[in-house]
Formats: C-alpha cells, structure tokens, sequence
C-alpha cells in the first residue's frame, strides 16, 4: 500500500497569505489527524477528521481550520499567516477501529512565513 | 488530560552501547503508548506500542519497551547501538475514548559517537 502523502512538500509564504496543504491517506484509513511541529513546541495535535466530521480540535486558533472529504483526503487551510506558524506539518491517518490503531504520519509539509 | 515527559532533550552514545531513552506518562485512563522515530527532514515512524497486552514490547530495529504502571514509565531500550539509529525520538500517549489524538512528549535527540 502507499504510505500517507503529502503536498506540497515545501512552502514558503509571507505574513498576512493564507494556505492550503494537502493529504492523501493511506487507502482505507478513515482518520485524518493534523500535527504541527516546531523547535520550541515540539508536535501539537491540531485536530482530527472522521468519515468528512471533525471529531477533535486542538488548542490553535480558529486560523487553523481544515477538512475532510468523502475519499478521506484532507487539507488543512491557514489563514492571514504569521511568522509563528512557519513550522513542519504533519498529518497521520489511521483505520480507526475503536482499539489503539497506529497512526501512520506522512513526510510533512515545511511551511516557512517571511 | 494525558501528558508525556521524556527526560533528557540529547542523548549520546558509542556504537554497540546500550540506549536508554525515558519516558513517563500521566493519564487518567489506561494507557495507549507509543514510541516513534523521526530522521532529519522526514515523518515520524512508529518503533512499537503498547495497548494494554505484554507489559514488554518488542519492536523495529531491535528496539523494545518496558510499561511499568507503578512507576507510569515506558522507557525505551536497545541493547547495542548502531550509527543508524541516530534520530530524535518521541514518546506519546493516546487520548484515547474514540479520538486518535496523540500526546507527544518534546523527543530525545540520539547521537552515536563511532
């Protein structure tokens, strides 16, 4: 199976753009979770879609939104960007059967705001 | 809320020496642990999990760990290091109750010195 992709792989944006990464998960996962990772916060949970429903949020504000659709590919959209959100972007899908499934994280997006 | 502390941001050591890497969680329900490895410019890979079976888990790479709940730790071993096994580790908890959320611990750098 391919593994969890991501697009575009590197993005560099200036203050006040918005955004839009995108994943493609594994086929079958149903799960779709958003990471964001920096050297002073290290990886923060954004948030989670399930069958195209949010089903949990992080603590990011509501810039931060993302998707879901019916083939369970997701994007993650930033709006009026600010320099603190240059950072990698992960997102992980998972089959999501109720028991402790293993997220699977794709290679990241590296988003640098100037 | 579930949390992850790993102790020690940098960890060095010689080829063939024993790696510890510690991690201590706290949750309010049994726990789903999990330990991934992330090289430069890259996702996060999953090393092992535990979810709840044998209290010690084999996984990738010769690596293994041990759940202990009196002590709340999930400590990862391997016996002989190898340069390949330089990364930044990360433990993490899942908050489990139908989300896939992970708590990430801020990841231990390994260096093997030849």
């Amino acid at each position: 199976k391919a593994g969890v992709t991501q697009t575009p792989r590197y993005l560099i944006k200036t203050r006040g753009q918005q955004v839009t990464l995108s994943c493609s998960p594994i086929s079958g996962h149903r799960s779709v979770s958003w990471y964001q990772q920096t050297p002073g916060q290290g990886l923060q949970f954004l948030f989670e879609y399930f069958s195209e429903t949010q089903r949990n949020k992080g603590n990011f504000p509501g810039r931060f939104s993302g998707r879901q659709f019916s083939n369970s590919r997701s994007e993650m959209n930033v709006s009026t960007l600010e320099l603190g959100d240059s950072a990698l972007y992960l997102c992980a899908s998972s089959p999501s059967t109720g028991g402790a499934d293993t997220q699977y994280f794709g290679p990241g997006t590296r988003l640098t705001v100037l | 809320a579930q949390s992850v502390t790993q102790l020690g941001s940098h960890v060095s050591v010689s080829e063939g020496a024993l790696v510890l890497l510690r991690c201590n969680y706290s949750s309010s329900v049994p726990p789903y642990l999990f330990w991934y490895v992330q090289y430069p410019n890259q996702g996060l890979q999953l090393l092992l999990k535990y979810t709840s079976a044998a209290t010690l888990v084999k996984g990738i790479n010769g690596f293994e760990a041990e759940f202990k709940k009196s002590e709340t730790s999930f400590h990862l071993t391997k016996p002989s290091a190898h340069m390949s096994d330089a990364a930044e580790y990360f433990c993490a908890v899942s908050e489990g109750g139908g989300s896939e959320k992970l708590v990430f611990g801020k990841g231990t750098k390994l260096t093997v010195n030849p």
